[in-house]
């Protein structure tokens, strides 16, 4: 069974610039979560996605963005890159039931704003 | 008052010896805890979960829960240089929601 996928791996851009990162969950998954990660800081949460909706935001500015396509993969858009937008972006899956297992984290996107 | 505390360490820790990681929470509904290794570059990998007061074993690996100290903890037996990472407390609800992680705390098992 393939993990939780994203892309690209790697990402540079210019202060100013719009960022697009890309998600896609474990099969069967419908919730997917965003995360950053600058360095040496915790995991801060973005954004939560189920069946397309969003259910809850972290506490970023608006510039921040995202979608949960029908086929359950998501990106996330940063509009008008800062500096301190460089980190670690990590996506999450994880079933929609109940019983919350815990999230599988994909490989994450790491973005450097020069 | 932080979501998650946990001790940044780093700890250091003789190989083959136990290490102990502590954690409190400060939301009193939450219902699922976990413990995330992460080694230096890479992503959190998912170790324990636990969601019932005391303890949950999975090999060398240890989870304690104390629901009324809002107190979880990971032990790791006979530990081994491939545990050196930062561990990372988190918890979230009993439904699908978003997790909440602690800062994380470094270990070192020292050979």
């Amino acid at each position: 069974e393939a993990g939780v996928t994203q892309s690209p791996t790697h990402l540079i851009k210019t202060r100013g610039q719009q960022a697009t990162l890309r998600c896609s969950p474990i099969s069967g998954h419908t919730s997917v979560y965003w995360y950053q990660q600058a360095l040496g800081l915790g995991l801060q949460f973005l954004l939560w996605y189920d069946e397309g909706e969003e259910r809850n935001r972290g506490n970023f500015p608006p510039r921040f963005s995202g979608r949960q396509f029908p086929n359950y993969s998501s990106e996330l858009n940063v509009n008008a890159l800062e500096l301190e937008d460089s980190a670690l972006y990590l996506c999450a899956s994880s079933p929609r039931v109940t019983s919350f297992g815990g999230y599988t984290f994909g490989s994450g996107t790491r973005l450097t704003v020069v | 008052q932080k979501e998650v505390e946990q001790n940044s360490g780093p700890l250091s820790v003789p190989e083959g010896a136990i290490a102990s990681l502590n954690c409190t929470y400060s939301d009193r509904g939450s219902q699922s805890f976990f413990w995330y290794r992460q080694y230096s570059g890479k992503s959190p990998e998912l170790i324990m979960s636990i969601y019932s007061n005391g303890d949950k074993e999975d090999g060398r690996f240890t989870a304690q829960l104390n629901k009324a100290s809002q107190y979880v903890s990971l032990l790791i037996r006979d530990s081994q240089p491939s545990d050196s990472a930062t561990y990372l407390c988190a918890w979230g609800y009993s439904s699908a929601s978003k997790i909440i992680f602690g800062s994380g705390t470094r270990l070192s098992i020292r050979p």
